[in-house]
């Protein structure tokens, strides 16, 4: 069964940092690009960044650009998204979603459940 | 950065009627990279069509896509209990990747 688990979400400060992980079981995690997207809760989606499968590519929204670093570790497959300076715009449940193809232009196939981050002081 | 927008914002319709969502790009979408996405309350989005037209894995063809460039449509027919939900497009042929809005179908 392919099955994408996050983790590491919580309270946070803003200005501080927190690094998100995803779990990756049931396929070959190097074989496909993988992507953050968030979603306040009530409220629409939004894709935050995405990396190709060698990790050779990744691109961000222009809300994160310059603040998020998205990385991957495909001998452990896990995606992890490091968070600095965060704001409380960024407040939302964070999925971790597998791309379609190698390459980072791919919709996204499979899902996780998210992890919750709240930046608050 | 392609702004999708969608419309309408809210569809109310019956079950057995039949839907018609329309998701309109700010500038052409490269490739006709477009994906459609299903969310059910509490629960995380699910692939329902992704290149404007192709079903993911296990979708019935009840959903089908159309469109190119910066005009895309996604019809539901015979709509069924589940299919009440929010639907949101996706462009993925220029970084980023943005969504739309969503259109939520509702039990008339």
């Amino acid at each position: 069964e392919v099955r994408l688990v996050e983790s590491g979400g919580g309270l946070v400060q803003p200005g501080r940092s927190l690094r998100l992980s995803c779990a990756a079981f049931g396929f070959t995690f190097d074989d496909y690009a993988m992507h953050w997207v968030r979603q306040v809760p009530g409220k629409g989606l939004e894709w935050v960044s995405g990396i190709n499968w060698n990790s050779g590519d990744t691109v961000y929204a222009a809300s994160v650009k310059g603040r998020f670093t998205i990385s991957r570790d495909n001998a452990k497959s896990s995606l992890y998204l490091e968070m600095n300076s965060l704001r409380v715009e960024d407040t939302a449940l964070y999925y971790c979603a597998k791309g379609m193809a190698f390459d980072s232009r791919g919709s996204c196939d499979t899902w996780g459940r998210g992890t919750l981050v709240i930046v608050s002081s | 950065e392609i702004v999708l927008t969608q419309s309408p914002g809210t569809l109310s319709l019956s079950p057995g009627e039949s839907a018609t969502l329309s998701c309109r790009a700010s500038q052409s979408v490269a490739s006709n990279y477009l994906a459609w996405y299903q969310q059910t309350p509490g629960q995380a989005p699910r692939l329902l069509m992704y290149s404007a037209s192709s079903r993911a894995p296990g979708i019935p063809d009840r959903f089908s896509g159309s469109g190119s460039r910066t005009d895309f449509t996604l019809a539901i027919s015979r709509l069924e209990p589940g299919d009440f939900a929010v639907y949101y497009c996706q462009q993925y042929g220029t970084s980023p990747f943005s969504f739309g809005q969503g259109t939520r179908l509702e039990i008339k």
